[in-house]
């Protein structure tokens, strides 16, 4: 079956790493995404990671896939208030299909 | 561009009413899609579309129907709306072909009392 854990919520203090974990069941996905939604707005798309990488850097951002344990993180390095927001872990098997979301990250950062 | 577009962006409705959450995309992306979010919950496909004319239904379709007669537009109708129905609602857009991934639209917030 296809499902998407990841843990609800993560405060850190600004200028520390973060990191989002997340697990998936379906280890035909092709492609996993990193969302990011501020309140009352739409999702943005953060970075994404083909199934056949292990890690991808974009600037501040880190992503691992271990695909042995359907298990896949992002890193924030040196977090900043700015990057307050539900973060939404997604799969996709193949195009045109419907992306399934994880129920989101909430991330707190205090400074 | 302005990407997906989505219109309301608020509504409230009685039980029993009908309406239509329109959405437009000018990225000419074949596939588009319709979710919807619960509190604390991940988003759950409404119904979705591969191309114009061809439509299919998602994990949630009860209660809605859609309609794709342009690559554009993917308008979502609400018939005889129930509480249940209460949520933010979502309309994305993707590619045949690249990375799948599907830009979103600022969502329509709709409660129904």
């Amino acid at each position: 079956g296809e499902d998407v854990e990841q843990s609800l919520f993560l405060s850190v203090r600004e200028g520390d790493s973060s990191v989002i974990n997340c697990t998936y069941t379906d280890s035909s996905s092709t492609y996993l995404y990193w969302y990011k939604q501020e309140p009352g707005a739409g999702l943005q798309l953060l970075t994404y990671i083909f199934s056949n990488m292990d890690m991808k850097q974009d600037q501040r951002l880190t992503v691992l896939l271990n695909k042995k344990d359907k298990h896949l993180s992002l890193r924030i390095a040196d977090t900043q208030t700015g990057d307050s927001a539900i973060y939404f872990c997604a799969e996709s098997i193949q195009a045109g299909t419907a992306l399934i979301f994880g129920k989101g990250t909430t991330l707190s950062v205090s400074s | 561009n302005a990407g997906v577009t989505q219109t309301p962006k608020f509504r409230i409705l009685k039980i029993g009413q009908s309406m239509t959450l329109q959405c437009t995309q000018d990225m000419n992306h074949n596939y588009m899609y319709w979710y919807r979010q619960d509190p604390g919950m991940g988003l759950k496909l409404i119904y979705y579309s591969v191309g114009a004319g061809i439509t299919d239904k998602g994990e949630v379709p009860n209660g809605y129907n859609v309609s794709r007669s342009t690559t554009e537009d993917f308008p979502l109708r609400l018939e005889l709306a129930a509480p249940s129905q209460t949520s933010v609602y979502f309309c994305a857009s993707s590619s045949l072909g690249g990375t799948y991934e599907q830009y979103f639209g600022p969502g329509t917030r709709l409660t129904v009392t």
